[in-house]
């Protein structure tokens, strides 16, 4: 089955700095891979998706990039700010029908 | 339109007893999954809906782990004679389609479970 790696666990940035977080996978077959963002107390939402056909994806401040002969993608947050503060979670198809998700990334933003 | 829905938020129970978990799926969502999320930890894969596919049951950590979802629509997860180290987060997850083909997982908040 699929298994999902990501680094690191925790990360400290000031805010305005850039932030990337890394996640490796290890099936082949996998070709769809969203990122989550959880905030305390809260639910986990998607905040970008890419799929095997693209190798970059931008949203605003946010971007993902995969590299699939590597297995590997990249979340970037650049010019962060404090409400940025969570835990982010990658992730990736395992077959057709479930999601194999990292142990996620403390993100914390100082002002 | 209403989200994923759980019922209770919080639940606190004595190792030994049975408990039940609800989650209500967005309407018309076809797939459904359930989560276990320890302190900590990243989201944990117990059982997945399809339809009325036959579900796959492969994340279940134990026999005393069951789910069930009535008409293709409310799944309850139970947890038979819980142990303290059941105590976690489970979040129940839906999806138009199966997520394989790229369709979004929305999450539920969540019940905490407490296992004194």
């Amino acid at each position: 089955g699929e298994n999902v790696e990501q680094h690191p666990s925790t990360l400290s940035v000031q805010e305005g700095d850039s932030a990337v977080i890394k996640c490796t996978y290890s099936d082949s077959a996998s070709n769809y891979f969203p990122w989550y963002k959880q905030e305390l107390g809260k639910r986990p939402q998607l905040i970008i998706d890419i799929r095997s056909n693209v190798g970059e994806k931008k949203d605003q401040r946010i971007a993902v990039t995969l590299n699939k002969t590597a297995k590997h993608f990249s979340l970037h947050i650049t010019e962060t700010q404090p409400e940025d503060s969570a835990v982010y979670f990658c992730a990736a198809n395992s077959g057709y029908s479930t999601l194999t998700f990292g142990k996620g990334t403390m993100l914390l933003v100082s002002p | 339109g209403a989200g994923v829905s759980q019922s209770p938020s919080n639940k606190v129970t004595e190792k030994g007893k049975d408990v039940e978990l609800r989650c209500d799926p967005i309407s018309g969502h076809t797939a459904l999954y359930w989560y276990r999320q320890s302190l900590g930890q990243g989201l944990e894969f117990l059982i997945y809906f399809q339809g009325n596919s036959a579900p796959d049951k492969s994340g279940l950590p134990s026999d005393r782990f069951s789910a069930e979802r009535t008409g293709g629509s409310v799944s309850t997860l139970t947890i038979q004679r819980t142990q303290q180290e059941d105590s976690a987060v489970y979040l129940c997850a839906s999806s138009l389609h199966r997520t394989g083909a790229g369709e979004t997982q929305y999450f539920g908040p969540g019940t905490r479970l407490l296992v004194l």
